[in-house]
C-alpha cells in the first residue's frame, strides 16, 4: 500500500529552527508537496520537490532523497504566525495525491 | 471575489436531510477536486473533475453526488448522510489536471456536521 509518514505533533520556540520530516512508500513519484493549513483554514501551497537537494524559499525550505523516500520543510527564524499543520503529499507514478495526515507545530513564545 | 470560496461554511444537517455544498473558483482554472477532511487523517481526494467532466470517484458512497455545470462551479449534494460523514469538506482547483500542474488551490472548506 502506498503511505506517507510525518509526526503528529511538534513543539518550537519563536525565532528557533524546526525541521518536519516526512516519509514515503508510493507506487513511482512524481513530485512532493508541502501545504500549511492554519486552523479553520484552507491549505496553503508552500512548495514542491522533484529533484534531489534543497530548495530556500524566504524563511522556508524543502528538501528531497528520492533513493530514500524522504522529506523535510525546514522553517527558519520561527514566528508565531507560523503555528500551523503542516501537509506533505506525494503525486505517484498514476499522478495521484497522496497526502500525510498532517504535522501540527505549536510555536511558544 | 478572488480564489476559491466554499459555501456555506458550516452546516448541520440530519441523517434524512438533503443538502448541497458549492464552491466557486475565480481562478480560471480547469480542474476541480472535491476532498474530505477528517481529524487526524490525511485528505481523502473524493471527486475530481478535468474540463467539467468527473475523471476520478474514489469507491465514494453514492450518498454523496457531485455536479459540475462548468468549470468555475462545483457542487456537492448530500443526502441520508451518516455521522461518520462529519467532516471539513474541502474544494481544490488547479491550472489542468495533476499531470499537467503542480499546485493546487483550497477553498476555505465546510464544516458538516451530521446529527
Amino acid at each position: 500500500g502506498q503511505n506517507i509518514d510525518q509526526p503528529t505533533e511538534m513543539t518550537a520556540t519563536e525565532g528557533a529552527i524546526v525541521q518536519i520530516n516526512c516519509t514515503y512508500q508510493t507506487s513511482g513519484f512524481n513530485g512532493l508537496f508541502w501545504y500549511q493549513q492554519h486552523a479553520g483554514e484552507a491549505p496553503t501551497f508552500l512548495s514542491y520537490n522533484v529533484l534531489d537537494g534543497l530548495e530556500e524559499k524566504g524563511r522556508f525550505s524543502s528538501f528531497l532523497s528520492r533513493s530514500k523516500g524522504y522529506s523535510y520543510l525546514l522553517l527558519k527564524e520561527l514566528q508565531m504566525k507560523d503555528s500551523a499543520s503542516y501537509l506533505c503529499a506525494v503525486l505517484d507514478s498514476n499522478y495521484q495525491l497522496i497526502w500525510g495526515a498532517g504535522t501540527k507545530l505549536i510555536i511558544k513564545p | 471575489e478572488t480564489g476559491v470560496t466554499q459555501t456555506p461554511r458550516h452546516l448541520v444537517m440530519g441523517m434524512t436531510n438533503k443538502k448541497s455544498l458549492k464552491c466557486e473558483q475565480h481562478l480560471g482554472h480547469n480542474a476541480m477536486y472535491w476532498y474530505k477532511q477528517s481529524a487526524k487523517k490525511p485528505l481523502e481526494l473524493m471527486f475530481v473533475y478535468n474540463f467539467k467532466e468527473q475523471t476520478e470517484n474514489n469507491s465514494v458512497p453514492s450518498r454523496f453526488s457531485p455536479e459540475c455545470p462548468n468549470s468555475s462551479h462545483l457542487f456537492l449534494h448530500l443526502h441520508t448522510l451518516q455521522p461518520e460523514d462529519s467532516a471539513l469538506y474541502l474544494c481544490a482547483s488547479s491550472p489542468e489536471s495533476l499531470a499537467d500542474s503542480y499546485e493546487q488551490y483550497f477553498g476555505p472548506g465546510t464544516r458538516l456536521t451530521v446529527t
